[in-house]
């Protein structure tokens, strides 16, 4: 994926660190979220859904929380992995298609 | 299932030249879609398809853009007379009814020269 972009918030973390990727979104009509990681080559690939009766969702090694009243969503990643490294989006969607938020990098160091 | 597949994985195409590229979603997902992506950014939306039947076109699908899927299984893009503008990463997402995360295919990366 075109995700080599030299203007993408950066987010580094040291390796086995926990991971907190921010995202606001826009559509206060949209009920359903998704996070998507990147890699170099790759289309996007799902992580973790939450939907809008929801202000928290688990998944292995990522939670996901969802704050309508700011229109904020967030990723969390325990224990980060060097395999972590990516781009990290955030999607919402109401009654048409998914739209995708800015990307944030994430970058793991040993 | 191998997921979704897409073909050329790279275009190089002489500005004007027109270009088609394929998308082979999972078989039991009955909505594909096609997205552009390019650098720094997230996908765009550009169409989508329910079976055979094109549901939604965005306005970045100029009148040079074109999508089929003719039986409701694989689709093609086709952009006529490309121009420099178009160089991108064409992406095809299926998924199964609304509501869903979809699962993308790897791509297509054109460069127009």
């Amino acid at each position: 994926g075109e995700n080599v972009g030299l203007h993408l918030p950066t987010l580094s973390v040291q390796e086995g660190d926990n991971s907190i990727i921010n995202c606001a979104y826009s559509n206060s009509a949209s009920d359903y979220f998704i996070w998507y990681k990147q890699e170099s080559g790759k289309g996007p690939q799902f992580i973790i859904d939450i939907r809008s009766n929801m202000d928290k969702r688990q998944g292995q090694r990522v939670t996901v929380l969802l704050n309508k009243t700011v229109k904020h969503l967030s990723l969390q990643i325990a224990a980060t992995q060097p395999g972590d490294s990516a781009v990290y989006f955030c999607a919402e969607k109401s009654s048409g298609p998914v739209s995708f938020g800015t990307g944030t990098r994430l970058q793991v160091f040993p | 299932d191998t997921g979704v597949s897409q073909n050329p994985r790279h275009k190089i195409t002489k500005r004007g030249q027109n270009v088609t590229f394929r998308c082979d979603p999972i078989s039991e997902h009955n909505r594909l879609y096609w997205y552009r992506q390019t650098l720094g950014q997230g996908p765009e939306f550009l169409t989508y398809f329910q079976n055979e039947a094109q549901l939604e076109k965005s306005r970045l699908l100029s009148d040079r853009f074109s999508a089929e899927r003719p039986k409701g299984s694989f689709s093609t893009l086709e952009i006529q007379r490309t121009e420099q503008g178009d160089s991108a990463m064409y992406l095809c997402a299926s998924s199964m009814g609304t509501g869903n995360g979809y699962t993308f295919g790897s791509g297509t990366r054109l460069t127009v020269v």
